[in-house]
């Protein structure tokens, strides 16, 4: 069965500090993982995604790694700001085999910063 | 550009009665998804719409709920006979393609159901 399973299911860090969320995954066949953000009371937005082929990528001040060997992913947040506090969800994508639902979510990190 | 719209945005209805919730895609968005996300738990697939072929049914939790969209564009989901434990944020999403490519899911504000 695939499952996204993400870590840790919150953590509160000071402004100005890095964090790390993770995200393992054992959805086949994978196609590409996607990180979202999810403001308080908002839909969630897309802030990267990850194919195969890919080990690392930046948006801004979020880093996100992928392991595909290990099927492992990290969002590295640097230099955090009041407004990174969200909920931040993996999102896995299956190669569509025909199926309609090739994603598989995982249940997010609530991420809180403190001033 | 306007983004994915779904009202109404909050809906308080009795144990019993019927809903209908509404989601208005982005323009030209071939896919469109409905889940379902219940305090603290993540996103809940429902149902899949994709441009003409029949939709991916798969996620609805039982026969009281549907879905439809008849043209292509705006989606209604339905809850016939509300039961308390059907209150959550139903939230619908769009993106070109099959979503599972590399296209991102662009969600909507969701509509918050609460049934008494």
């Amino acid at each position: 069965k695939n499952q996204v399973e993400q870590s840790p299911q919150s953590l509160i860090i000071l402004e100005g500090k890095n964090c790390t969320l993770q995200c393992n995954y054992t959805v086949s066949p994978f196609s590409n993982l996607r990180w979202y953000k999810q403001d308080t009371g908002r839909g969630p937005v897309s802030l990267t995604i990850m194919t195969f082929s890919e080990n690392t990528k930046s948006n801004g001040r979020y880093t996100a790694t992928l392991d595909a060997d290990t099927k492992q992913s990290s969002l590295h947040i640097t230099a955090s700001q009041l407004s990174d506090s969200a909920s931040y969800i993996c999102v896995v994508s299956a190669r569509s085999g025909g199926g309609a639902d090739g994603l598989t979510f995982g249940k997010g990190t609530h991420l809180i910063i403190q001033p | 550009g306007a983004g994915v719209s779904q009202s109404p945005s909050n809906k308080v209805t009795e144990k019993g009665k019927d809903v209908e919730l509404r989601c208005d895609p982005i323009s030209g968005h071939t896919a469109l998804y409905w889940y379902r996300q219940s305090l603290g738990q993540g996103l809940e697939f429902l149902i899949y719409f994709q441009g003409n072929s029949a939709p991916d049914k798969s996620g609805l939790p039982n026969d009281r709920f549907s879905a439809e969209r008849p043209e292509g564009s705006i989606s209604t989901l339905t809850i016939q006979r509300t039961e308390q434990r059907d209150s959550a944020m139903y939230r619908c999403a769009s993106s070109w393609g099959a979503g599972t490519e590399n296209s991102p899911l662009h969600f909507g504000n969701g509509t918050r159901l609460t049934v008494t």
